[in-house]
């Protein structure tokens, strides 16, 4: 099966800051990769799919990018709001593995 | 709106069994995959099954296959997880999640609220 790792665990940046994660594939998986963000105490919520294609609603500093097994997630000016864990997650194929998640806080 | 209501969970002794729904509107649910995904008490998330529109195909995680079963009612618009031989590791919030197409092979893209499985004697 095709692990997911993610990196760092987490991070604490200061409002403003640019911020990037990063999630690896053990094997290609070409761009069938999604970004999802979960505040403390809610449900997950999908950014990202496809790699690079923002979900409607999501605000225009979350972007992604990478192909194939190496790929990142970047936050342009990090907000207060955007306190929270982000996960990766493959799904080009079962089993649709996350990614061990990020921890973003605010320094 | 999309809307996704689990229900079922519950504590639950080693060893034993129980069924989670989940109900969809807003939609139609006969076009799209669906989703199990867990997330235990303070960790991550945890994939758990996918089923295809039709139901046809389904697929699981090592860490639940032989013991969990996927299935669905288009009549009705439910999801279901019928959880068996229930362990202490089992012990998550279970989410419901559309996926964004028929095919397994789609991001995620609505979720439930999620229902606590506890397992514990």
């Amino acid at each position: 099966d095709i692990q997911m790792t993610q990196s760092p665990s987490s991070l604490s940046a200061s409002v403003g800051d640019r911020v990037t994660i990063t999630c690896r594939a053990s094997q290609g998986i070409r761009n069938f990769l999604a970004w999802y963000q979960q505040k403390p105490g809610k449900v997950p919520n999908v950014l990202i799919y496809a790699a690079s294609t923002l979900q409607s609603g999501v605000p225009s500093r979350f972007s992604g990018s990478g192909s194939g097994t190496d790929f990142t997630l970047t936050i342009s000016s990090l907000q207060p709001e955007d306190v929270a864990s982000y996960y990766c997650q493959k799904y080009n194929s079962a089993p649709l593995t996350f990614g061990g998640g990020t921890k973003v806080e605010i320094k | 709106e999309v809307q996704l209501l689990e229900s079922g969970g519950g504590l639950v002794q080693p060893g034993g069994s129980l069924r989670l729904s989940c109900a969809a509107s807003g939609f139609t649910f006969s076009n799209y995959a669906m989703n199990w995904v867990r997330q235990a008490p303070g960790k991550g998330l945890e994939w758990v099954s996918a089923i295809t529109n039709t139901g046809d195909s389904t697929y699981y995680a090592d860490t639940v296959k032989g013991r969990f079963t996927i299935s669905r009612d288009n009549s009705q618009n439910t999801l279901y997880l019928q959880m068996s031989s229930l362990r202490a590791e089992d012990t998550s919030v279970y989410y419901c999640v559309k996926a964004r197409s028929g095919d397994i092979a789609a991001a995620g893209n609505y979720w439930g609220q999620g229902t606590l499985v506890t397992v514990s004697s």
